[in-house]
């Protein structure tokens, strides 16, 4: 079966530190991957999507960065945190073609304090 | 653009009552999916349903039941005889039928007490 694991948890990073959350999925080939950020008592806001290895697009223009070195890593970085990137980072992944529209399946997320 | 809203902020219900969790969408795709995600304390996203536009046979899984009216761009959500584990946040979301995006709702948070 397929599992998908996001470290570190929960992370407390004062103003203008880098940061790499990062993300693998178990279980399954060529995955695409996603990137979602949940504002506190927000709904969830994609950032960035990776249908390959070096594939990235991104959805909004901000501090962070996406990169996917392998099939089934998918990280996101910052070379300098701002406040307003506090928040709970989900990542997900989904099979079949980008062009279809198939579920998602989420990790366990990573709580972002910027302090 | 897609949008979906989710009305209802917050329910509280005592168990074994039956409740209903609604979700309208704007999309101008012929074509779309509409998804439910229950979101427990723990954080993690679980995925419930998938449902095409073309498909407006309302689902039933156990205790759960969704109803999809394409006439009014809902896809509502009722839990029969709720339990306390039914309790979390759940979201509506929107994709369209050519690529894989989710547009979430801002969730409705329910709260199911003994």
């Amino acid at each position: 079966s397929q599992t998908i694991h996001q470290w570190p948890a929960t992370l407390v990073q004062p103003v203008g530190s880098p940061l790499s959350l990062e993300c693998t999925v178990e279980g399954t080939s060529n995955p695409n991957l996603y990137w979602y950020r949940q504002a506190a008592g927000r709904g969830l806001q994609l950032l960035f999507y990776s249908v390959g290895i070096g594939q990235i697009s991104s959805e909004v223009p901000q501090n962070l960065s996406a990169s996917r070195p392998q099939d089934r890593q998918f990280i996101l970085s910052s070379k300098k945190l701002l406040l307003s990137d506090s928040g709970f980072y989900l990542c997900a992944w989904s099979v079949g073609s980008y062009l279809s529209s198939y579920e998602q399946y989420f990790g366990p997320g990573t709580r972002l304090t910027v302090t | 653009a897609q949008k979906v809203t989710q009305a209802q902020t917050e329910i509280s219900v005592v168990e074994k009552e039956d409740v209903t969790l609604d979700c309208v969408y704007e999309t101008r795709d012929t074509t779309y999916y509409l998804f439910w995600y229950k979101q427990p304390p723990s954080g993690e996203l679980v995925f419930l349903i998938r449902r095409n536009s073309f498909d407006e046979q309302n689902e039933i899984s156990g205790r759960y039941s969704w109803n999809f009216q394409k006439s009014t761009s809902s896809f509502n959500f009722t839990i029969t005889a709720s339990q306390v584990v039914d309790s979390a946040v759940y979201f509506c979301a929107l994709s369209p039928g050519t690529a894989s995006k989710l547009t979430f709702g801002t969730g409705t948070r329910l709260q199911v007490t003994l």
